[in-house]
């Protein structure tokens, strides 16, 4: 079975600063990584997706992720945080390999992201 | 270009009352996905649609929950009757295929009482 874990329930950082939003899976097969963003009372909109190649993958609003196969890691990053990134964030994963019914993505349970001035 | 649109936006009924959902995708989007969202938790695939056809219904509790796509656009979901323990956003998500990026819409929120 696959699995997405987010280990932080909430990151603060201070405005300007960098941001680091942690992500771990496990599938058996390779994985496809995605990271949405859902600010309140909206829907999740979707970041940035790692599916193969570089292992760096650039997003929308300047956030990017690292792909790290040997640690099984997607964490979520920014040079420089704005108040406005303050949202929840989800990392979701799905098995490359799975067809059909097994073909789904599977959502953490979220890291909520407060950026202060 | 328009996003995904659903309705009602919320929803408040009593429970063992009736309720639907509606949904419909971004246009050309040959996949839809129906997701429950509790609080403070990530969503939950309940059906996925490639088309008109229902191809992953294995989340969704059939004994009162239904789902139709039945020209393959728009969607609707039912629950009947409605629990207590129903009470979430349900949201709906379309891709240009299966595997591909999902598009979310806003979600009902639905509350039973």
């Amino acid at each position: 079975a696959q699995s997405v874990a987010q280990p932080e329930d909430q990151v603060n950082v201070a405005e300007g600063n960098p941001l680091t939003v942690k992500c771990t899976y496990s599938v058996s097969g390779n994985p496809y990584l995605f990271w949405y963003v859902q600010y309140p009372n909206r829907g999740l909109q979707f970041l940035l997706k790692y599916i193969t190649g570089d292992n760096l993958v650039k997003g929308s609003y300047g956030f990017e992720a690292e792909f790290n196969k040997s640690q099984t890691s997607f964490h979520l990053k920014k040079p420089s945080a704005l108040v406005s990134d303050s949202a929840l964030y989800f990392c979701a994963v799905r098995d490359m390999r799975l067809t059909g019914g097994g073909n789904k993505l599977t959502f953490g349970t979220g890291t909520q992201l407060k950026v202060e001035l | 270009e328009a996003g995904v649109v659903q309705s009602p936006r919320y929803k408040i009924i009593e429970k063992k009352q009736p309720v639907a959902f509606w949904c419909n995708p971004i246009s050309g989007h040959n996949t839809l996905y129906w997701y429950l969202q509790n609080l403070g938790q990530g969503p939950e695939l309940l059906i996925r649609y490639e088309n008109e056809e229902a191809v992953d219904d294995s989340q969704l509790p059939k004994d009162r929950f239904s789902a139709e796509r039945l020209k393959g656009v728009d969607s609707t979901l039912k629950i009947q009757p409605a629990e207590l323990g129903d009470s979430a956003v349900y949201l709906c998500a379309s891709s240009p295929q299966v595997g591909r990026e999902q598009y979310f819409g806003p979600g009902t929120r639905l509350t039973v009482t």
